[in-house]
């Protein structure tokens, strides 16, 4: 399967600042990959599907404007959280679907995000 | 739209004996892959076990096994000789098979069980 590399692991931001999160794709050239956000011991809500070249697909009641995502190469994703506040504190998590949709994705070790 | 339902927010066993956790999902697709993820407390996602609709032998990897029942849409997974290791929270997902116009692969999660050995 891909080996993603996900980065930071944690950050902690001011209120109205903006954060860039990282997501690789260390093996594999991944045509798309996905962000998902997970608050504790809840499940992960999937964000938007990031597709290298193009704009980004979000989910219904995610803000775009927040959660700018870019897909420049078929290695590397990015999520800017921007105007960062409080209530965006959460744990953030990108997968990368394998080359053989049958074997599933490959997850990211995740950013825990705080804003403070 | 497809749904995935895990009705045990938490369990617990105790060390070497067997558990299982359960999943029912909906969808009017007939052609789907179904998944078992596992999350310790570090919070890294691991693929646990995958199964193929079209296939009706469950899948087994180890000491975890399925038992996938397509007409009931029912897919739980069951941990035999249960290990301190397996202490994490546990998420049943659902993916349509082909990838087609507005189909993008995405995951659907379930909400989770919290499964906690004991020793």
């Amino acid at each position: 399967g891909a080996v993603v590399s996900q980065h930071p692991s944690w950050v902690i931001c001011k209120s109205g600042t903006s954060v860039k999160i990282e997501c690789r794709s260390l093996d594999f050239q991944a045509t798309t990959m996905f962000w998902y956000r997970q608050f504790p011991k809840q499940s992960l809500m999937l964000m938007a599907t990031s597709n290298e070249g193009s704009k980004a697909t979000y989910e219904q009641g995610v803000e775009k404007d927040k959660f700018l995502i870019n897909h420049a190469s078929l290695t590397l994703s990015t999520l800017t959280v921007t105007s960062a506040h409080p209530e965006d504190s959460s744990f953030y998590i990108c997968s990368v679907r394998g080359q053989l949709i049958m074997y599933g994705y490959t997850f990211g070790s995740g950013t825990r995000l705080t804003v403070v | 739209a497809q749904t995935v339902t895990q009705s045990q927010p938490e369990m617990s066993v105790q060390e070497a004996e067997t558990v299982t956790l359960s999943c029912t999902y909906d969808t009017s697709e007939s052609n789907y892959y179904l998944f078992w993820y596992k999350q310790p407390p570090s919070r890294q996602m691991i693929l646990v076990i995958r199964q193929e609709a079209y296939k009706q032998q469950n899948a087994t990897e180890n000491r975890f096994s399925v038992n996938f029942q397509k007409a009931a849409k029912s897919f739980s997974l069951k941990i035999s000789d249960s290990q301190l290791g397996d202490t994490a929270m546990y998420f049943c997902a659902f993916m349509k098979r082909f990838l087609l116009s507005g189909n993008t692969g995405k995951l659907i999660f379930g909400q989770g069980t919290t499964l906690q050995v004991k020793p």
